[in-house]
């Protein structure tokens, strides 16, 4: 069974705008949770992490939103721009050693 | 320097063909993973080697096989094609320590089964 659900599958957000793409998980013992960004015809690259100590972590223009009560996180990206258009996956894992569970991707387009 | 590295980048062939993909990594990780993406851009796990060991083999048909002739490389090897092996398959490397853990992944190697 899928235990990183994404949503949505698909996001259009005009430039400027914030894009937010929604994660959910139910193993409890997750205790990483990356965001991978993947342009056409590239491999994934990781974009921003958090641990389930804090309860948001900024990068830039990119934002992770965790709550470990809901068993949820978020991406938040600000004023979103042309360039940001690409796939987004969430992902979770138990930590160092274990197997990365990814979400089933975002395909964003940001329009100019 | 590339940290990950895939040969092919393109690789058509017809159904009931062998064939292999190579991948290496310079950047002294323990672990390397092979992933298949399929056309919805779904990211399914397929092998994770530690040490030139495999820890994880999900429900994969044998026709896969992984092979880690060393640290620095995992090569996929696939025998009896299938029109439903067509995807862009990706390997991965991975730090085995705290810290930021992240999953490097190669450029991918797109495959065409006719």
């Amino acid at each position: 069974q899928q235990q990183v659900k994404q949503s949505p599958q698909s996001l259009i957000v005009q430039k400027g705008g914030i894009s937010i793409i929604n994660c959910a998980y139910e193993n409890t013992a997750f205790d990483y949770f990356p965001w991978y960004q993947q342009f056409p015809g590239k491999g994934p690259a990781l974009l921003i992490a958090i641990r389930p100590d804090v309860s948001e972590k900024k990068e830039g223009r990119f934002t992770i939103s965790f709550n470990k009560s809901a068993k949820q996180f978020s991406l938040h990206i600000m004023d979103s721009q042309p360039g940001d258009s690409a796939t987004y996956f969430c992902a979770a894992s138990k930590g160092p050693g274990n197997q990365f569970y990814f979400g089933t991707g975002t395909s964003l387009t940001v329009i100019p | 320097d590339t940290a990950v590295s895939q040969t092919p980048k393109y690789l058509v062939t017809q159904m009931g063909n062998d064939k292999s993909i190579k991948c290496e990594q310079n950047l002294g990780h323990d672990t390397m993973y092979w992933y298949k993406q399929d056309s919805k851009k779904f990211l399914k796990i397929m092998f994770s080697y530690n040490n030139k060991e495999l820890i994880i083999n999900e429900t994969v048909p044998n026709r896969f096989s992984p092979k880690s002739p060393d640290k620095a490389h995992l090569n996929l090897h696939i025998n009896s094609l299938e029109l439903g092996d067509s995807a862009v398959y990706f390997c991965a490397s991975r730090t085995s320590g705290r810290g930021t853990d992240t999953q490097y992944f190669g450029p991918g190697t797109r495959l065409t089964v006719l």
